[in-house]
């Protein structure tokens, strides 16, 4: 499968512990996002990446979260010392980038719960 | 950012057509309409887009009004695969310098046998 792949899938921690995805685009796709989803809601914008460059983040995006894209190909979102308010779906998508009209394709998500 | 307007919910039985309307009173000339859609437990996928034009692929046929204030997403022959939540979004051109997608609520669509 050649699809946007996550990891994990799913990660229940405990406040204040500190908790790392992963995110694999589709090779070449020269952007990638992150975007967080809660229950009964529509994604909701994060940040993303033009190869390796972070070129904007959402207010959403507190000073516990910071993502990386090294290299310009997988990307990490850690968040830390979590708060019960993390517990989403942290969900990354690709697109290759020429008009700004490209379909972004999207990872499954990882689900997250904080206890 | 403009915003789009869509029902929460709408009901269908298989293999009839369903109709999705949203609205997006405040669109702009360089806005492009796009349609994803999300599957229970899955991450959003791409449906359709356009600009002025009425559009077709495999999957489903976007309507555009005239005066482009709303559009409709036609799904030919609902199954029960199709049933998601679609959402209506908005996107500039890449003059805009981002193309984050932003998400309302949708339309929960329940596609019954």
């Amino acid at each position: 499968d050649t699809g946007v792949s996550q990891d994990p899938r799913h990660k229940i921690t405990k406040r204040g512990q500190n908790v790392t995805f992963r995110c694999d685009p589709i090779s070449e796709h020269n952007r990638l996002y992150w975007y967080r989803q809660t229950l009964g809601q529509g994604p909701e914008f994060l940040t993303y990446f033009q190869n390796e460059a972070q070129l904007e983040k959402s207010r959403l995006l507190s000073d516990r979260f910071s993502a990386e894209r090294p290299k310009g190909s997988f990307s990490t979102l850690e968040i830390q010392r979590t708060e019960q308010g993390d517990s989403a779906m942290y969900l990354c998508a690709s697109s290759l980038v020429a008009t700004g009209q490209e379909t972004q394709y999207f990872g499954p998500g990882t689900r997250l719960l904080v206890l | 950012d403009a915003k789009t307007t869509q029902p929460n919910s709408m009901e269908s039985n298989e293999e009839e057509p369903v109709h999705l309307p949203c609205n997006h009173s405040t669109i702009s000339g360089t806005d492009y309409i796009h349609w994803y859609r999300q599957l229970p437990s899955q991450g959003p996928e791409y449906v359709i887009h356009g600009l002025t034009s009425n559009v077709n692929n495999r999957m489903a046929s976007l309507a555009i009004a005239e005066d482009r204030k709303s559009s409709t997403l036609i799904l030919h022959r609902a199954t029960l695969r199709d049933a998601a939540v679609y959402y209506c979004i908005l996107r500039g051109g890449l003059s805009y310098n981002t193309d984050k997608l932003i998400f309302g609520t949708g339309t929960r669509l329940q596609v019954f046998p």
